[in-house]
């Protein structure tokens, strides 16, 4: 089974300033996704950034970048220029594509989350 | 275009009662999946579908049930509500076609089992 782990329950930066979310997940297999989602107070769920697991590049999104180390299975977010707005619960997750009877499907395994407080 | 969307937003049962959470996805997906948010923790599966008429259980599948017999709706039932189920319920959609491994949130639906 794969886990997801969050070790920073909480971060805090300043505005304009530049934060890294870690995350490290564990699992046997070579080909799968990882995403970023954001969980405003609002509660909805909104994705910042996905990679796939044999992309070497790591992925970028504006002021949103990853650092994808899948020897050392880490999956870090980088948020440059931060903003008021991006003050967030922010969660890693996992997914394998399985196939089953011709058929895939995907189960998202996230981890505990890392709630982001920009300061004005 | 709608996305996905949950109904209802907010709900209060007493322990015992029954209810049925519904999921609504416009964007034509094959998938959909419902999980449950608790303080502290991640979203965890209950329930998925691979397709209408199909389902299958998640990782705590204990105490609800599911159907998807139209393409664009799945509904979350509780038979017998129990304090434990209170939380936050998401459910989510995704592909086939473009970016079709990245899945796609309702807005979620808070429940309090008095």
């Amino acid at each position: 089974a794969q886990t997801v782990t969050q070790s920073q329950p909480e971060m805090s930066v300043q505005e304009a300033e530049t934060v890294t979310l870690s995350c490290t997940y564990d699992t046997s297999e070579n080909n799968y996704y990882l995403f970023w989602y954001k969980q405003p107070p609002s509660r909805q769920m909104i994705l910042v950034i996905r990679q796939e697991a044999y992309k070497q590049q790591n992925a970028t999104e504006n002021r949103f970048s990853v650092n994808f180390q899948k020897a050392a299975k880490s999956f870090s977010l980088k948020i440059s220029d931060s903003q008021l707005g991006d003050t967030a619960m922010y969660f890693c997750a996992f997914m394998k594509l399985r196939v089953a009877g011709g058929t895939s499907y995907g189960k998202l395994t996230f981890g505990q989350g890392t709630i982001l407080t920009v300061h004005p | 275009n709608a996305g996905v969307t949950q109904t209802p937003k907010f709900r209060v049962l007493k322990t015992g009662q029954s209810m049925t959470l519904l999921c609504a996805q416009d964007m034509n997906h094959e998938y959909m999946y419902w999980y449950r948010q608790d303080p502290g923790m991640g979203l965890r599966l209950i329930h998925y579908s691979v397709g209408e008429g199909t389902t299958a259980k998640g990782e705590v599948p204990d105490g609800y049930n599911v159907s998807r017999l139209k393409k664009q709706n799945f509904l979350l039932g509780l038979e017998s509500a129990a304090p434990s189920q209170t939380s936050v319920y998401f459910c989510a959609s995704r592909g086939p076609g473009l970016r079709q491994e990245t899945q796609y949130f309702g807005p979620g639906t808070r429940l309090l089992v008095l």
